[in-house]
């Protein structure tokens, strides 16, 4: 079974560009969450679907932020227009069932220079 | 709000010995899941071990074992007989049991190197 998986690996943009994050869950898996970690910090909560809806967004940090998940499938996380603090590794994880372990994918790097 | 706190940046270990890793936590729950990750360099994260808040007895996984204070809100991970595999990002995390969000809370992270 294929784990979760993340498209691009790395990531370098201009500040002021657009960069569209990928994330394809385990199948099966109704809970997908993102989170993100700036070098050094621990790694903070973005948000939570279940399915295609949103069920926490809590942790997204402003507007230039948008998560989406078409389908209740893969989903997608758009920086736009990026800003230089938005460097750091974004983390997809999904779980079976609200309470099921979180399984998570390789991160993808993103750099804003 | 709820904070988990890893105050060892980084641990050393040399293979077949054994290392603590300390991770210290605060909220204001009852009931919640204590995890310890473990992200090998360039390779996904992976749950080494979980315990449940209510639980007294300790978990173990194999060669991992936890030494859970729940008055002092403490939780470390100890890796005994460790190996050159066993060299990874240790993260620290907690999720309320009760409510309706599933989040994970992380520390920082310790990086434990594992020398021959």
């Amino acid at each position: 079974e294929a784990g979760v998986t993340q498209f691009p690996s790395h990531s370098v943009i201009e500040k002021g560009q657009t960069v569209t994050l990928r994330c394809d869950p385990i199948s099966g898996h109704d809970n997908l969450y993102w989170y993100r970690r700036v070098m050094g910090k621990e790694i903070k909560f973005l948000l939570h679907f279940v399915k295609e809806s949103k069920q926490d967004e809590s942790g997204m940090p402003n507007n230039r932020f948008l998560a989406e998940r078409t389908g209740g499938t893969y989903s997608t996380l758009k920086v736009q227009p990026a800003e230089l603090e938005d460097s750091g590794v974004y983390f997809c994880a999904s779980s079976q069932g609200l309470w099921g372990e979180q399984y998570f994918g390789p991160g993808t790097r993103l750099t804003v220079t | 709000a709820q904070t988990v706190t890893q105050s060892q940046p980084e641990m050393s270990v040399q293979e077949a010995e054994t290392v603590t890793l300390s991770c210290t936590y605060d909220t204001s729950e009852s009931d919640y899941y204590l995890f310890w990750y473990k992200q090998p360099p360039s390779r996904q994260m992976i749950l080494v071990i979980r315990q449940e808040a209510y639980k007294q007895q300790n978990a173990t996984e194999n060669r991992f074992s936890v030494n859970f204070q729940k008055a002092a809100k403490s939780f470390s991970l100890k890796i005994s007989d460790s190996q050159l595999g066993d060299a990874a990002m240790y993260f620290c995390a907690y999720r309320p049991m009760n409510t309706g969000f599933q989040k994970l809370v992380f520390g920082t992270g310790t990086r434990l190197l594992v020398s021959p």
